[in-house]
């Protein structure tokens, strides 16, 4: 099956600890995404990254990193996290000469 | 319409009935995409319009797109309980990490 895996569904913290959230696509595309998605369903980019480039949105918090081990893998980590990233972490894949995007299902991320 | 400082909207129609989402964005664009979200699953691409195009049809879905009052909207004709979902339209953006620049969504229910 050719698609964009997102592991876990769910994960439940405390704030302070850290958390990863891994993405994996089996599409061949060349760019992968991470989206933050609110309780309102309005979707934010963090980050965009191919094997050349790591683009970061600015408002993105430093406690947030991508990690790549090649290009069917975007991971995420938080380092110490807060309630206000309490969302649904969307992964997405693309060829970066197209412009649309292929999302995995989501990991939800309750901070207590 | 999706843009603007609004929150998610709701539209609540009974099955049968046609509706219309609308659009409006702030930056130049050729292309309009338009995703819908299953809950609990990630967005997908439904249909997508070039600025030469001015109406897209696929199935029960037509798109329309007028560059010069920069908005889109997306029709469902004759709705089923299926159709119930978070619908986006996004605009394509060049450079940053922000391909596509999603609005606020709305979400759609169909009634039986």
């Amino acid at each position: 099956e050719t698609a964009v895996f997102q592991t876990p569904n769910y994960h439940v913290t405390q704030v302070g600890n850290e958390v990863s959230f891994n993405c994996k696509q089996t599409l061949g595309h060349d760019t992968m995404y991470w989206y933050k998605q609110d309780s309102k369903k309005l979707l934010k980019i963090m980050f965009s990254y191919n094997n050349k480039q790591l683009i970061v949105n600015e408002t993105v918090p430093r406690r947030f990193s991508p990690q790549s081990s090649d290009k069917a893998h975007l991971n995420l980590r938080i380092k110490s996290v807060e309630p206000e990233d309490s969302a649904v972490y969307l992964c997405a894949s693309n060829w970066g000469g197209s412009y649309e995007q292929y999302f995995g299902p989501g990991t939800r991320l309750t901070v207590l | 319409s999706q843009w603007g400082e609004e929150n998610l909207q709701a539209l609540s129609i009974q099955e049968g009935e046609d509706v219309t989402m609308n659009c409006s964005y702030k930056t130049y664009t050729t292309v309009v995409h338009w995703y819908r979200q299953d809950s609990g699953r990630g967005p997908a691409l439904i249909i997508l319009i070039r600025s030469n195009e001015r109406e897209k049809r696929s199935g029960r879905l037509r798109a329309t797109l007028d560059t010069s009052s920069q908005s889109s909207s997306l029709s469902i004709t004759a709705a089923q309980c299926e159709d119930t979902a978070v619908y986006f339209c996004a605009t394509e953006n060049t450079g940053g990490a922000d391909r596509l620049t999603f609005g606020k969504g709305t979400q759609l229910i169909i009634q039986p």
